[in-house]
This record gives structure tokens, C-alpha cells and sequence, in this order.
């Protein structure tokens, strides 16, 4: 089993629909949750960040962390074309590398 | 959010031959920095860690003769493909640790796409 596991897609929403990306691992040890938006050929970009369990919420981004349940989601509401990424999950515990998902590809539609 | 710059953004190289990129906080020091290599519509894959002032720690499978790291201060890591080959053409993607914030949130430079000829 991989330490994280993200379903590639790809997800294809129409404009205004509410996303949902999530994202489930094995190591209990993780405190530490990212989501990151990558554009094509650009670098991540940092997303949203959760410490240990429960929801951040950001504009139209909810970010939420069930550690007993060991599954984080990613929520858009709204979503817009702009949208239209691959979003990574990610997940580390106190200074050590982060493990990334391999990424799932969204697409809004106008 | 902080920044983390990449230079340079695309190079196109012949085989046999060297290549450098850097990477660069520009607003925070950063005392570890990552390096990512990623292909086409796969995941970031972790290539080492680097420390400013120590040796690199490379992942298993990572030449550290092939893929040289220097961190030689807090806000420049340097990553040389050495004699490249066109297997070695990628997208590689630095980022940086900012220790201190409270978050140790890793913010990623724009990647550099590598190709050899």
C-alpha cells in the first residue's frame, strides 16, 4: 500500500459546480496537510494547510483532515475554469519530507 | 505567501554536457531546501534534501554523482545535472523550508524544464 493515495482522474465539473478531491494514507505518524494547485509547467503553488484534524476554510477552498479515519479532502465551491489544474495532496510529520498524492486533474468547464 | 525562484526556466542542452539551476528564497531564509524531479502528468518525485552547510541527502535511486547539490547559503541551493543525457530531460522543481513560520510549509519555485538533446 502506498503511503498516499490520490485518484488521478481526471475530473471534469461543469462552471459553478462544487469540487470535491480527496486523498487517504497509511502512516499515522502525519500531522502535517497540504493541498497545492500546480498549473501545467509551472511549479506548486500552496493551497491550503492543516494541522492535525478538522477543517480551514479559505474564500471558496475548504480544506478538512479526519486523522482517525486517515482522509483529507479538498473542497471548491463555485469552481471556475481557473480552477482547471492538477491539485496534489501532501502530508508530512514534524521535520521530515513531505509525501505527495500523484496528483488529481480537474477541469471546469465553461 | 513566500517566494522561491528557479533559474532558469527552460534549458535545452546537448548530451555530455553540464547544467546548473538554482534556486532561490527571496524572502525568508531557508535552511533545507528540496529538489523534485516530475514527469510528464506524474507526481513530484524527491530527488534530496539539502542542508546549508552539509552534504545533500539523496533518496534511493538518486546518483549523487550524477545530480550534484550545493546549499552553500540560506537562501541559495544549487542542483548541476552533470554530463546530461537525454534520460535525464525532465521538469525539476526546488522548494524551500520556512522554518520559520509555524507551519515548516515548503513553498516551490516554477520549475525548470530540462532537455537534452
Amino acid at each position: 500500500q502506498k503511503e498516499v493515495e490520490q485518484d488521478p482522474g481526471p475530473l471534469s465539473v461543469p462552471e459553478g459546480a462544487i469540487v470535491s478531491l480527496n486523498c487517504t494514507y497509511s502512516n499515522s505518524a502525519f500531522q502535517y496537510f497540504m493541498w497545492y494547485r500546480q498549473y501545467s509547467r509551472k511549479g506548486p503553488e500552496l493551497l491550503m494547510y492543516t494541522y492535525s484534524s478538522g477543517n480551514k476554510e479559505d474564500g471558496r477552498f475548504t480544506a478538512q483532515v479526519d486523522k482517525s479515519s486517515k482522509y483529507i479532502s479538498l473542497f471548491i465551491r463555485d469552481s471556475q475554469p481557473s480552477d482547471s489544474a492538477t491539485y496534489l495532496c501532501a502530508m508530512s510529520s514534524r521535520n521530515t519530507p513531505l509525501v505527495f498524492g500523484k496528483g488529481t486533474r480537474l477541469s471546469v468547464i465553461a | 505567501g513566500a517566494v522561491v525562484s528557479q533559474h532558469p526556466s527552460r534549458v535545452i542542452c546537448k548530451s555530455g554536457t553540464s547544467v546548473k539551476i538554482e534556486c532561490r528564497s527571496l524572502d525568508f531564509q531557508a535552511t533545507t531546501m528540496f529538489w523534485y524531479r516530475q514527469f510528464p502528468k506524474q507526481s513530484l518525485m524527491l530527488m534530496a534534501t539539502s542542508n546549508e552547510g552539509s552534504k545533500a541527502t539523496y533518496e534511493q535511486g538518486v546518483e549523487k554523482d550524477k545530480f550534484l547539490i550545493n546549499h552553500a547559503s540560506l537562501t541559495l541551493s544549487t542542483l548541476t545535472v552533470t554530463s546530461a543525457h537525454p534520460e535525464d530531460s525532465s521538469f525539476y522543481i526546488c522548494s524551500a523550508e520556512d522554518r520559520t513560520s509555524s507551519t515548516d510549509t515548503q513553498y516551490f519555485g516554477p520549475g525548470t524544464r530540462l532537455t537534452v538533446l
